[in-house]
């Protein structure tokens, strides 16, 4: 699992308030990524940090922001939740140690969001 | 933004039989090509991979092949088993020089019915 954790697994909340979830990784890695992922749409990419303080936007940016005030932690935060991100969100590193030495994604457990 | 479409969304292979999934991508200039697999509530994780400079590559009773003029690649499972039931995730780098992004195919849920 490349040493990542994600929190909380599983959130119910209700549409307009603020969440965050969270992306904690234990090796150091520099980069670090956040998808959504939905039926019929595969994995989408959010943001993606490529250092503390430094990020960037994704494919499917709006609504969503991100923060990395340290190298093990990046957040995500949906400033008013709405219904279309109903959704499960996961975190990847990117590593050198992939295959043939070749930079690659690992990805954590996910986060299950749903927004009444 | 580079597109990898990915075909079928579904696929039912009986027990020992092969599963052919297949993506085709738009432009290239070097990339890298990593296939994922995912278990539900699981997250994906990297099953295979190929560079475009090679055209074949097994691993297992997993093999990738590589069609650099027809811009196409497909994942090949041989001998599919029950345990192979899974949603198969194609995808290609994307992004400049440090920047290193992974764009997806939309994904191919598989069925291996014994």
């Amino acid at each position: 699992d490349a040493g990542i954790t994600q929190s909380p697994r599983h959130k119910v909340t209700e549409t307009g308030t603020p969440v965050t979830l969270r992306c904690h990784q234990t090796e150091n890695h520099r980069y670090m990524y956040w998808y959504r992922q939905d039926p019929g749409h595969g994995l989408r990419l959010i943001h993606y940090s490529y250092g503390v303080k430094d990020t960037d936007k994704g494919e499917v940016s709006d609504g969503y922001s991100v923060s990395r005030s340290k190298t093990e932690d990046f957040l995500l935060t949906l400033e008013s939740a709405t219904s279309s991100q109903t959704s499960v969100y996961f975190c990847a590193i990117k590593s050198t140690s992939g295959i043939e030495g070749t930079d690659t994604q690992y990805f954590g457990p996910g986060t299950r969001l749903t927004v009444l | 933004q580079q597109q990898v479409k990915q075909s079928p969304q579904s696929l039912i292979v009986q027990k020992g039989g092969i599963s052919i999934i297949n993506c085709a991508y738009e432009n290239t200039a070097f990339d890298y090509f990593p296939w994922y697999q995912q278990f539900p509530g699981k997250g994906p994780a990297l099953l295979i991979a190929i560079r475009p400079d090679v055209s074949e590559k097994k691993e297992g009773r997993f093999t990738i092949s590589f069609n650099k003029s027809a811009k196409q690649f497909s994942l090949h499972i041989m001998d599919s088993q029950p345990g192979d039931s899974a949603t198969y995730f194609c995808a290609r780098t994307t992004g400049g020089a440090g920047s290193y992004q992974l764009t997806f195919g939309k994904g191919t849920k598989l069925s291996v019915i014994p």
